[in-house]
């Protein structure tokens, strides 16, 4: 079955930087891939999407990059705040059986 | 008010015992999952219905049982819960209608077994 590698772990950075968060995935046959974000104590909360027929989607401070060749998405956060100190978390949805398989995540901490 | 609620937020309970936990949907969503949690944030699906009909059901423990009463309803039954059942349960849904789609995601309950 598939599965989702997320890269690194964790993260602690100062106010402003900029981060980049790898994932990458092993089934051909997925299709969508939904970022979410858990605040500590908070629900899971969508943060951004892209589809295989894609290659980059922006939103705000947030670029997602696609490359199906290698089978690899990288999140970019920019003007990082305190706010956006979560665990990341990556997934992948194979085409036809609708089943989402979720990265281990990366911790951000971002530091006033 | 719009979104995906469970109950209860929080339980415990001993080995052995049967526990149910509660999800429900207000987004007009057509599938809904559940999905477990465990210490280390790992998210694994166990279940997603869709419908109504039962479209994923990963590999878990057979005391493990989803219920589906209508589109905006999931519940998840526990029968002799074990201490490795200890773990946060997350209800989500999604629009399936639309192709893919994000899923929304319940509060979820805490699960701790003595």
């Amino acid at each position: 079955g598939e599965q989702v590698e997320q890269l690194p772990s964790s993260l602690i950075v100062q106010e402003g930087a900029s981060v980049l968060i790898n994932c990458s995935y092993t089934d051909s046959a997925s299709v969508y891939f939904p970022w979410y974000k858990q605040e500590p104590g908070k629900r899971l909360q969508f943060i951004i999407d892209i589809r295989s027929n894609m290659e980059r989607k922006q939103t705000q401070r947030l670029t997602l990059l696609f490359d199906k060749k290698t089978k690899h998405l990288s999140l970019h956060i920019t003007a990082t705040q305190p706010g956006d100190s979560a665990i990341y978390f990556c997934s992948a949805t194979s085409g036809g059986n609708y089943k989402p398989t979720f990265g281990k995540g990366t911790s951000l901490v971002v530091h006033p | 008010e719009t979104a995906v609620f469970q109950t209860p937020n929080y339980h415990v309970t001993q080995v052995g015992n049967e526990v149910s936990f509660n999800c429900k949907q207000t987004l007009g969503h057509d599938t809904m999952y559940w999905y477990k949690q465990d210490s280390k944030k790992l998210l694994k699906i166990m279940f997603s219905y869709n419908n109504k009909q039962l479209i994923v059901n990963e590999t878990v423990p057979r005391r493990f049982s989803p219920q589906s009463s209508d589109k905006a309803h999931l519940n998840l039954r526990i029968k002799s819960v074990e201490p490795e059942d200890s773990a946060v349960y997350l209800c989500a849904s999604s629009l399936r209608d639309r192709g893919y789609a994000e899923q929304f995601f319940g509060p979820g309950t805490r699960l701790t077994v003595l």
